[in-house]
Protein backbone atom coordinates (compact mmCIF):
# COMPACT_ATOMS: atom_id res chain seq x y z
CA UNK A 1 0.00 0.00 0.00
CA UNK A 2 1.35 3.32 -0.52
CA UNK A 3 -0.32 5.26 1.93
CA UNK A 4 -1.92 8.58 1.60
CA UNK A 5 -0.01 10.31 -1.20
CA UNK A 6 0.07 14.20 -1.63
CA UNK A 7 1.07 15.94 -4.80
CA UNK A 8 3.00 18.14 -5.95
CA UNK A 9 5.40 18.49 -2.62
CA UNK A 10 6.11 22.26 -3.25
CA UNK A 11 4.59 24.60 -5.15
CA UNK A 12 5.53 28.47 -5.64
CA UNK A 13 1.96 30.52 -6.21
CA UNK A 14 1.27 34.32 -7.12
CA UNK A 15 -1.19 36.09 -5.06
CA UNK A 16 -4.74 35.34 -6.66
CA UNK A 17 -4.12 32.59 -8.42
CA UNK A 18 -5.58 29.53 -7.57
CA UNK A 19 -4.75 25.63 -7.29
CA UNK A 20 -5.50 22.01 -6.45
CA UNK A 21 -3.82 20.11 -3.42
CA UNK A 22 -4.17 16.67 -4.23
CA UNK A 23 -4.43 13.69 -1.97
CA UNK A 24 -5.40 10.29 -2.10
CA UNK A 25 -5.43 7.02 0.39
CA UNK A 26 -5.66 3.38 -0.85
CA UNK A 27 -6.27 2.02 2.81
CA UNK A 28 -10.28 2.27 2.08
CA UNK A 29 -10.66 4.77 4.69
CA UNK A 30 -13.77 6.64 5.23
CA UNK A 31 -12.39 9.61 7.03
CA UNK A 32 -10.24 12.20 5.27
CA UNK A 33 -8.72 15.81 6.90
CA UNK A 34 -6.89 18.14 5.85
CA UNK A 35 -4.45 20.36 8.15
CA UNK A 36 -1.89 23.32 7.73
CA UNK A 37 1.04 23.70 9.59
CA UNK A 38 2.74 27.63 10.25
CA UNK A 39 6.07 27.90 10.97
CA UNK A 40 6.98 26.92 14.94
CA UNK A 41 3.40 26.26 15.31
CA UNK A 42 1.13 22.37 15.40
CA UNK A 43 -1.05 21.15 12.62
CA UNK A 44 -4.74 23.05 12.26
CA UNK A 45 -7.90 21.06 11.00
CA UNK A 46 -8.95 23.20 7.65
CA UNK A 47 -12.02 20.12 6.44
CA UNK A 48 -12.59 16.72 7.15
CA UNK A 49 -14.77 14.12 5.53
CA UNK A 50 -16.47 11.22 6.72
CA UNK A 51 -17.27 9.69 3.55
CA UNK A 52 -17.50 10.13 -0.02
CA UNK A 53 -19.74 12.96 -0.71
CA UNK A 54 -19.73 14.52 2.99
CA UNK A 55 -17.36 17.48 3.81
CA UNK A 56 -17.28 19.53 6.70
CA UNK A 57 -15.70 22.46 8.33
CA UNK A 58 -12.18 22.45 10.53
CA UNK A 59 -10.92 25.15 12.62
CA UNK A 60 -9.84 27.45 10.02
CA UNK A 61 -11.46 26.72 6.47
CA UNK A 62 -11.65 30.18 4.70
CA UNK A 63 -10.09 30.60 1.79
CA UNK A 64 -10.22 26.57 0.84
CA UNK A 65 -12.96 24.35 -0.07
CA UNK A 66 -12.89 20.51 -0.52
CA UNK A 67 -15.21 17.88 -2.25
CA UNK A 68 -14.94 14.01 -2.09
CA UNK A 69 -16.47 12.22 -5.00
CA UNK A 70 -14.65 9.28 -4.39
CA UNK A 71 -13.50 7.48 -1.22
CA UNK A 72 -10.15 7.63 -2.43
CA UNK A 73 -9.78 11.19 -3.29
CA UNK A 74 -10.15 14.47 -1.04
CA UNK A 75 -8.63 17.46 -3.03
CA UNK A 76 -8.01 21.14 -1.20
CA UNK A 77 -8.86 24.10 -3.86
CA UNK A 78 -7.17 27.10 -3.07
CA UNK A 79 -8.76 30.13 -4.64
CA UNK A 80 -7.38 33.64 -4.57
CA UNK A 81 -3.98 32.96 -3.05
CA UNK A 82 -3.17 35.07 -0.22
CA UNK A 83 0.28 35.47 1.87
CA UNK A 84 -1.66 34.12 4.66
CA UNK A 85 -2.24 30.71 2.84
CA UNK A 86 1.65 30.78 2.50
CA UNK A 87 1.91 26.84 4.94
CA UNK A 88 2.57 23.30 5.02
CA UNK A 89 -0.74 21.17 4.24
CA UNK A 90 -1.25 17.86 5.27
CA UNK A 91 -3.62 15.41 4.36
CA UNK A 92 -4.70 13.01 6.63
CA UNK A 93 -6.78 9.84 6.69
CA UNK A 94 -8.60 7.21 9.35
CA UNK A 95 -10.51 3.98 8.95
CA UNK A 96 -13.37 5.58 11.52
CA UNK A 97 -13.45 7.57 14.70
CA UNK A 98 -11.48 5.80 17.17
CA UNK A 99 -8.83 5.22 14.54
CA UNK A 100 -5.31 6.79 14.12
CA UNK A 101 -4.91 9.13 11.63
CA UNK A 102 -2.51 8.48 8.93
CA UNK A 103 -0.73 11.19 7.07
CA UNK A 104 0.39 12.19 3.78
CA UNK A 105 4.29 13.61 3.27
CA UNK A 106 2.90 17.26 2.70
CA UNK A 107 2.85 20.06 0.71
CA UNK A 108 4.94 23.04 1.14
CA UNK A 109 3.11 26.40 -0.63
CA UNK A 110 4.35 29.62 -0.40
CA UNK A 111 2.38 32.42 -2.08
CA UNK A 112 4.30 35.25 -2.97
CA UNK B 1 -12.15 23.82 21.08
CA UNK B 2 -9.57 21.57 23.39
CA UNK B 3 -6.15 23.19 24.53
CA UNK B 4 -3.05 21.19 24.38
CA UNK B 5 0.16 22.59 25.78
CA UNK B 6 3.37 21.50 25.05
CA UNK B 7 5.38 24.03 27.78
CA UNK B 8 8.98 22.80 26.55
CA UNK B 9 9.90 24.13 23.04
CA UNK B 10 13.01 22.58 23.08
CA UNK B 11 15.13 19.73 24.57
CA UNK B 12 18.36 18.21 24.93
CA UNK B 13 19.17 14.62 25.31
CA UNK B 14 22.75 12.89 24.97
CA UNK B 15 22.63 9.28 23.39
CA UNK B 16 21.34 6.38 24.99
CA UNK B 17 19.95 8.88 27.63
CA UNK B 18 16.52 9.69 28.58
CA UNK B 19 14.53 12.52 27.93
CA UNK B 20 10.71 13.70 29.07
CA UNK B 21 8.43 15.58 27.55
CA UNK B 22 5.43 17.32 28.97
CA UNK B 23 2.02 17.46 27.68
CA UNK B 24 -1.03 18.91 29.61
CA UNK B 25 -4.56 19.59 28.02
CA UNK B 26 -7.88 21.05 28.67
CA UNK B 27 -11.20 19.16 28.33
CA UNK B 28 -14.41 18.50 30.18
CA UNK B 29 -15.22 15.09 28.24
CA UNK B 30 -14.28 11.84 29.86
CA UNK B 31 -13.94 9.63 26.90
CA UNK B 32 -11.09 10.84 24.54
CA UNK B 33 -7.61 9.65 22.66
CA UNK B 34 -4.38 11.20 23.14
CA UNK B 35 -0.90 10.66 20.94
CA UNK B 36 2.43 11.60 20.41
CA UNK B 37 3.61 12.32 16.82
CA UNK B 38 6.96 12.72 15.50
CA UNK B 39 7.54 14.69 12.61
CA UNK B 40 11.43 14.30 11.54
CA UNK B 41 13.09 16.89 9.26
CA UNK B 42 11.26 15.04 6.36
CA UNK B 43 8.09 16.55 7.41
CA UNK B 44 6.08 13.53 7.74
CA UNK B 45 3.85 12.65 10.86
CA UNK B 46 4.49 9.63 12.30
CA UNK B 47 2.35 8.07 15.32
CA UNK B 48 4.80 7.36 18.44
CA UNK B 49 2.33 5.93 20.71
CA UNK B 50 -1.83 6.05 21.79
CA UNK B 51 -3.58 6.13 24.47
CA UNK B 52 -6.92 5.18 25.69
CA UNK B 53 -8.31 8.03 28.10
CA UNK B 54 -10.55 4.73 29.84
CA UNK B 55 -7.53 2.86 29.95
CA UNK B 56 -5.64 3.17 32.95
CA UNK B 57 -2.29 1.12 32.08
CA UNK B 58 -0.12 3.59 30.85
CA UNK B 59 0.87 2.85 26.43
CA UNK B 60 4.42 1.66 25.80
CA UNK B 61 5.82 1.18 22.46
CA UNK B 62 9.47 0.00 22.38
CA UNK B 63 12.00 2.57 23.94
CA UNK B 64 8.89 4.83 23.92
CA UNK B 65 6.43 5.16 27.17
CA UNK B 66 3.76 7.69 28.93
CA UNK B 67 3.02 8.80 31.64
CA UNK B 68 -0.66 9.57 31.69
CA UNK B 69 -2.43 11.26 34.50
CA UNK B 70 -5.88 11.77 33.96
CA UNK B 71 -7.07 13.92 37.00
CA UNK B 72 -4.12 16.53 36.11
CA UNK B 73 -4.96 16.22 32.70
CA UNK B 74 -1.09 15.32 32.03
CA UNK B 75 0.28 13.11 29.26
CA UNK B 76 4.24 13.24 29.22
CA UNK B 77 6.21 11.23 26.65
CA UNK B 78 9.53 9.03 27.91
CA UNK B 79 11.96 8.59 25.30
CA UNK B 80 14.76 6.13 26.35
CA UNK B 81 18.24 5.34 25.42
CA UNK B 82 17.85 7.88 23.35
CA UNK B 83 18.87 7.67 19.78
CA UNK B 84 20.22 10.19 17.05
CA UNK B 85 17.13 8.81 15.16
CA UNK B 86 15.05 10.37 17.65
CA UNK B 87 16.05 13.94 16.67
CA UNK B 88 12.64 15.70 15.90
CA UNK B 89 9.49 17.66 16.24
CA UNK B 90 6.90 16.06 18.80
CA UNK B 91 3.61 16.79 18.97
CA UNK B 92 1.00 15.77 21.52
CA UNK B 93 -2.57 16.02 20.00
CA UNK B 94 -6.05 14.86 21.34
CA UNK B 95 -9.55 13.80 20.23
CA UNK B 96 -12.87 13.94 22.06
CA UNK B 97 -14.07 10.19 21.26
CA UNK B 98 -17.14 11.84 20.18
CA UNK B 99 -15.42 14.25 17.20
CA UNK B 100 -13.01 13.38 14.69
CA UNK B 101 -10.59 16.06 14.56
CA UNK B 102 -7.45 16.13 15.98
CA UNK B 103 -6.34 19.25 18.34
CA UNK B 104 -2.05 19.65 18.60
CA UNK B 105 -0.01 21.26 21.02
CA UNK B 106 2.92 23.59 19.23
CA UNK B 107 5.62 20.86 19.38
CA UNK B 108 8.69 20.13 21.32
CA UNK B 109 12.25 20.11 19.17
CA UNK B 110 14.20 17.00 20.49
CA UNK B 111 17.90 17.40 19.55
CA UNK B 112 20.48 14.30 20.24
CA UNK B 113 23.54 14.93 21.36
CA UNK B 114 26.23 12.13 20.04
Amino acid sequence: NAGVTQTPKFRILKIGQSMTLQCAQDMNHNYMYWYRQDPGMGLKLIYYSVGAGITDKGEVPNGYNVSRSTTEDFPLRLELAAPSQTSVYFCASSYGPPDTQYFGPGTRLTVL
Amino acid sequence: AQTVTQSQPEMSVQEAETVTLSCTYDTSESDYYLFWYKQPPSRQMILVIRQEAYKQQNATENRFSVNFQKAAKSFSLKISDSQLGDAAMYFCAYRSASDYKLSFGAGTTVTVRA
